[in-house]
């Protein structure tokens, strides 16, 4: 049973549309992670906050806009996707920042049509 | 030279065999190492953390050999279980992100 879950599982969108990945953590961590797992590529990071504060961008488009409530929410708002941005979105979630292992959610498998 | 590189397999092997993977690191600097598994579709979850020289935990035993840059999961007595994709992952030494390797498939067979 996995202490981060991510809503929804599944989604399908069209280019035009908005739309919001949620992720919450029940485990007291402090740091917070969207990676995107794409085929045949290693995961990529996205982005990180760390007490709710972002730390990291990783050069991710601006058509990808993440909020962090606070240290056990986070959201990746999504609009005007496009069909390569197709991957499976992982929330993370860590003790700490630095040198803590990670406990993923179960993901989000998007399609942009 | 990719940053941490793995043999993406797979490897077949039969229940009840030894089997080990290896992954390498381009970064001297990196201090932390970890290996996931990850069934397919599914999130990764963590197997084993490797912060000085090893780490065993029951049939599972990962080495870290600094001097080749190199961490190596070792698996005994395979089960139909065992059956993932292990992942890689290496700190980025001072810019302390986690850089990932691609995954090494493993299938063990009845």
């Amino acid at each position: 049973e996995t202490g981060v879950t991510q809503t929804p599982r599944h989604l399908v969108m069209g280019m035009t549309n908005k739309k919001s990945l949620k992720c919450e953590q029940h485990l007291g961590h402090n740091a917070m992670y969207w990676y995107k797992q794409s085929a045949k590529k290693p995961l990529e990071l996205m982005f990180v906050y760390n007490f709710k504060e972002q730390t990291e961008n990783n050069s991710v488009p601006s058509r990808f806009s993440p909020e962090c409530p606070n240290s056990s929410h986070l959201f990746l708002h999504l609009h005007t996707l496009q069909p390569e941005d197709s991957a499976l979105y992982l929330c993370a979630s860590s003790e700490e920042e630095y040198n803590s292992p990670l406990h993923f959610g179960n993901g989000t498998r998007l399609t942009v049509t | 030279r990719k940053e941490v590189e793995q043999d993406p397999g797979p490897f077949n092997v039969p229940e009840g065999a030894t089997v080990a993977f290896n992954c390498t690191y381009s970064n001297s600097a990196s201090q932390s190492f970890f290996w996931y598994r990850q069934d397919c579709r599914k999130e990764p979850k963590l197997l084993m953390s490797v912060y000085s020289s090893g780490n065993e935990d029951g049939r599972f035993t990962a080495q870290l050999n600094r001097a080749s840059q190199y961490i190596s999961l070792l698996i005994r007595d395979s089960k139909l279980s065992d059956s993932a994709t292990y992942l890689c992952a290496a700190d980025a030494g001072n810019n302390r992100k986690l850089i990932w390797g691609l995954g090494t498939s493993l299938a063990v067979n009845p």
